[in-house]
């Protein structure tokens, strides 16, 4: 199974672009690479999911090198709702998600 | 708003107490999942559904008993708890059971077990 390493936290401010690296060893070539955002007292929000080498949405952009050992999301213009725990998922081939620990992002103003 | 919808949002009960939280979702899935998340802890996956057939017991303790009775709705019966049983208990669904497919959380329920 793929184990994943996230920052534990991270501080940004408003308007700038927060990068949070997940790194992520024997990911087969195939698997996708999903991340999920979680507001306090909420439930887990999918962002993005891909495979391939860049990923982008409305939310978000999802860069994976070549060589699959990590992935790196991207939020562009961060405000301060995007506060919030940001989880790092790749496909384990099981029937549901592993959870880590993920990181806690806190935008100041 | 998700289409997952959970009832009660909070709960406080006592150790001999027996309850059930209930979800429901709206979006015509075929998967459902129980999750527990227990403060500062990842999301421990407790229990998963396909076709209201139980498919994976993530080695959760006899106390929480889960119920799938049509593919909308999953309930998870609880009794004789302990106070570390209190957590955010969250249900999810998706399209299907592969991991890949995006999984839909409801808002929670907060138990607190006295």
């Amino acid at each position: 199974l793929a184990k994943t390493t996230q920052p534990i936290s991270m501080d940004s401010y408003e308007g700038q672009e927060v990068n949070i690296t997940c790194s992520h060893n024997n990911i087969a070539t195939n698997d996708y690479i999903t991340w999920y955002q979680q507001f306090p007292s909420q439930g887990p929000r999918f962002i993005i999911q891909g495979y391939k080498t860049k990923v982008t949405n409305e939310v978000a952009s999802l860069f994976i090198p070549a060589d699959r050992k990590s992935s790196t999301l991207s939020l562009p213009r961060v405000s301060l709702s995007d506060t919030a725990v940001y989880y790092c998922l790749p496909d384990t081939g099981r029937r549901a998600l592993t959870f880590g620990s993920g990181t806690r992002l806190q935008v100041q103003p | 708003e998700t289409g997952v919808t959970q009832t009660p949002r909070h709960l406080v009960m006592g150790m001999t107490n027996k309850k059930s939280l209930k979800c429901e979702q709206h979006l015509g899935h075929n998967a459902m999942y129980w999750y527990k998340q227990s403060a500062k802890k990842p999301l421990e996956l407790m229990f998963v559904y396909s076709l209201e057939e139980r498919v994976e017991n993530n080695s959760v303790p006899s106390r929480f008993s889960p119920e799938c009775p049509n593919s909308s709705h999953l309930f998870l019966h609880l009794h004789t708890l302990q106070p570390e049983d209190s957590a955010l208990y969250l249900c999810a669904s998706s399209p299907q059971i592969p991991s890949t497919d995006t999984q839909y959380f409801g808002p929670g329920t907060r138990l607190t077990v006295l």
